[in-house]
Formats: C-alpha cells, sequence, structure tokens
C-alpha cells in the first residue's frame, strides 16, 4: 500500500533556528497538507496545498512558516525561526481528491525546540 | 471556523464489552466525518467515515452514525479487544481542511 513518507522522523532545534520537514506524498495525490499535534492534544491543520499554491492556512500557520513543494515529488515546511512552542508532532497527509476520501498521513516528524 | 467537541475524553471497557464515542459538529455545511485511530507515537490511521447523504455505516466490529439535524455522530464499537486500545479522534471536514475533537483514550481491560 503506499505511504507518505517524512524525514527525519525526529528533530532537536535551538530555539531561533530555522528548520525544514520534509515529505514525499503519495505519486499520484494533488491535495497536500500539514497538521501538527502537540503532545497530548488534538491533531490541528495548518495548510493545504494543491497546484503549487497553498489553499487555506489556519492562524497557527504564520508568517514564521512555509511551504513548498520544490521539485515535484517532495512537500516541504519550513519554520524560520523556531520558538519552544512549536515543539510538537508534524504530519505531513495527501488525498486524491479534497479530503472527502479521507487523508494518508505519513508517520510524522516529531519537532523538539530547546 | 468548525469546533468539534468529543467525549468522552477517557474510556474504560471490559473486553468484550462495547465502546461509544459521540462527537459534536458546529458548522452545518460539514458534510464528511472521518475517525481515527492513533496509537503511542504513531500516525493517526483511518478507521471508518462516513459522508453527510448516509445515517450509519458499518465495517465488521465498528460502525458510525451521524445525526445531520442535531450535529453529531458517533463510533461504536463492538466486542472490544485489547488491541482496540488507542486514542480515537473524531473529525469533522468542509472541503480539504479536517477539524479534529480533542480525542478520547480507549483502554480495554482483559
Amino acid at each position: 500500500e503506499p505511504e507518505v513518507t517524512q524525514t527525519p522522523s525526529h528533530q532537536v532545534t535551538q530555539m531561533g533556528q530555522e528548520v525544514i520537514l520534509r515529505c514525499v506524498p503519495i505519486s499520484n495525490h494533488l491535495y497536500f497538507y500539514w497538521y501538527r499535534q502537540i503532545l497530548g492534544q488534538k491533531v490541528e491543520f495548518l495548510v493545504s496545498f494543491y497546484n503549487n499554491e497553498i489553499s487555506e492556512k489556519s492562524e497557527i500557520f504564520d508568517d514564521q512558516f512555509s511551504v513548498e513543494r520544490p521539485d515535484g515529488s517532495n512537500f516541504t515546511l519550513k519554520i524560520r525561526s523556531t520558538k519552544l512552542e512549536d515543539s510538537a508532532m508534524y504530519f505531513c497527509a495527501s488525498s486524491v481528491f479534497e479530503s472527502q476520501n479521507g487523508y494518508t498521513f505519513g508517520s510524522g516528524t516529531r519537532l523538539t525546540v530547546v | 471556523g468548525e469546533n468539534v467537541e468529543q467525549h468522552p475524553s477517557t474510556l474504560s471497557v471490559q473486553e468484550g464489552d462495547s465502546a461509544v464515542i459521540k462527537c459534536t459538529y458546529s458548522d452545518s455545511a460539514s458534510n464528511y466525518f472521518p475517525w481515527y485511530k492513533q496509537e503511542l507515537g504513531k500516525r493517526p490511521q483511518l478507521i471508518i467515515d462516513i459522508r453527510s447523504n448516509v445515517g450509519e455505516k458499518k465495517d465488521q466490529r465498528i460502525a458510525v452514525t451521524l445525526n445531520k439535524t442535531a450535529k453529531h455522530f458517533s463510533l461504536h464499537i463492538t466486542e472490544t479487544q485489547p488491541e482496540d486500545s488507542a486514542v480515537y479522534f473524531c473529525a469533522a471536514s468542509i472541503d480539504y481542511k479536517l477539524s479534529f475533537g480533542a480525542g478520547t483514550t480507549v483502554t480495554v481491560r482483559a
């Protein structure tokens, strides 16, 4: 069964540093998403991406965040200047169509900001 | 935006008994309601979903019901087994954005 893959699985970074989280969506999927989950809390929507542009973003997705699909396969989330409160599990997801058929989530990247 | 409330936050059941988790949503335009199971440190995995034009859906020991008028939907797990122990999240969707509930930690006692 096709999978969404994410790298790295765990990233530790110092506050103020930039991080890039990488995702390889399922190859025939057209919609891409980032969600985050702070430890012990619910999964929260960050951003959706379609046709090489952001479709929608949440209040969490401020100017410190950006996404891009640099080479047609990878889908990246960049946090420009990390804060302690950015520590969370970040999940990438993709879908063929809009979410009506359910997402396939990646295995996640645990980001720890120290 | 959409607000999804989920209850209970924790649920302990005896193996073989049923478990029921309930969610309510605020936006009547939501039209897709998936349920995810998440084991510790792992990704959320879709276990069942329902669309707004359907009132009930069943897949083996798992069933979901939807009441559009009342804006609530429920997950039913029958004949629970130890491997059903996990955190379960409901979600509601308009277009492509999922809004999740806060999760229910289900513990199945042997």
